[in-house]
């Protein structure tokens, strides 16, 4: 079986500062780690995937997350947040065979502060 | 092109009445997938679809939910004698293929069980 803990529900930030979610996920097997964000009022939509080779993930609008193996770890970060950055994230991983249907932690609500 | 939809966006019955909710993939996605979001909860995988034949079905509660896909491309979600406890937003999610490793969620639809 798999699980998702997503710490923090919810983190308030000052625009331009840096943020980080946590994402920690037990499993007996191999996975895929995801990330997906929800913005107000609009479906999920994918920011991020580690599958294999490079442990670093990074995303087109300045997100980035790493897998981290020995700490069964995927947070995300971003150097320097935007107001248009306030959605719900969540981290998701599947196996790497079967139906490869997702768990999803609780979501971390970022919030930024102008 | 269009994403995946779903209908109603919204759907508020009586506890006990019969309820149905639509998913519409994206054309050609063979993979599909419904998960319930409760409040404050990520989503939870509830059945997979590969093709016409639900291929996992372990995630509905009990036997008051029931899923098809006569065709390979719309399903259906039905509960029946539904209670306060199956109010949730229920979203629907197809990839391409069974380990395309990304899926495409649609809006959901809110179900309120009165």
């Amino acid at each position: 079986a798999q699980s998702v803990t997503q710490l923090d529900s919810q983190v308030p930030v000052f625009e331009e500062a840096p943020v980080e979610l946590r994402c920690n996920y037990s499993s007996s097997v191999s996975v895929y780690l995801f990330w997906y964000v929800q913005y107000p009022n609009q479906g999920l939509q994918l920011l991020l995937k580690y599958l294999s080779g490079s442990t670093l993930v990074e995303s087109i609008n300045g997100f980035e997350a790493e897998f981290n193996k020995s700490q069964t770890s995927f947070h995300l970060r971003k150097p320097s947040v935007h107001i248009s950055d306030t959605a719900e994230y969540f981290c998701a991983v599947s196996g790497t065979s079967g139906t490869y249907k997702y768990i999803f932690g609780t979501g971390t609500r970022l919030k930024v502060l102008a | 092109g269009a994403g995946v939809s779903q209908t109603p966006s919204n759907k508020v019955t009586e506890k006990g009445k019969y309820v149905e909710l639509r998913c519409d993939p994206i054309s050609g996605h063979t993979a599909l997938y419904w998960y319930r979001q409760s409040l404050g909860q990520g989503p939870e995988f509830l059945i997979y679809f590969q093709g016409t034949g639900a291929a996992d079905d372990s995630g509905l509660p009990n036997d008051r939910f029931f899923a098809v896909r006569p065709e390979g491309s719309v399903s259906t979600l039905k509960i029946q004698r539904t209670e306060r406890g199956d109010s949730a937003v229920y979203l629907c999610a197809s990839s391409f293929y069974q380990g395309a490793h990304e899926q495409f969620f649609g809006p959901g639809t809110r179900l309120t069980v009165l």
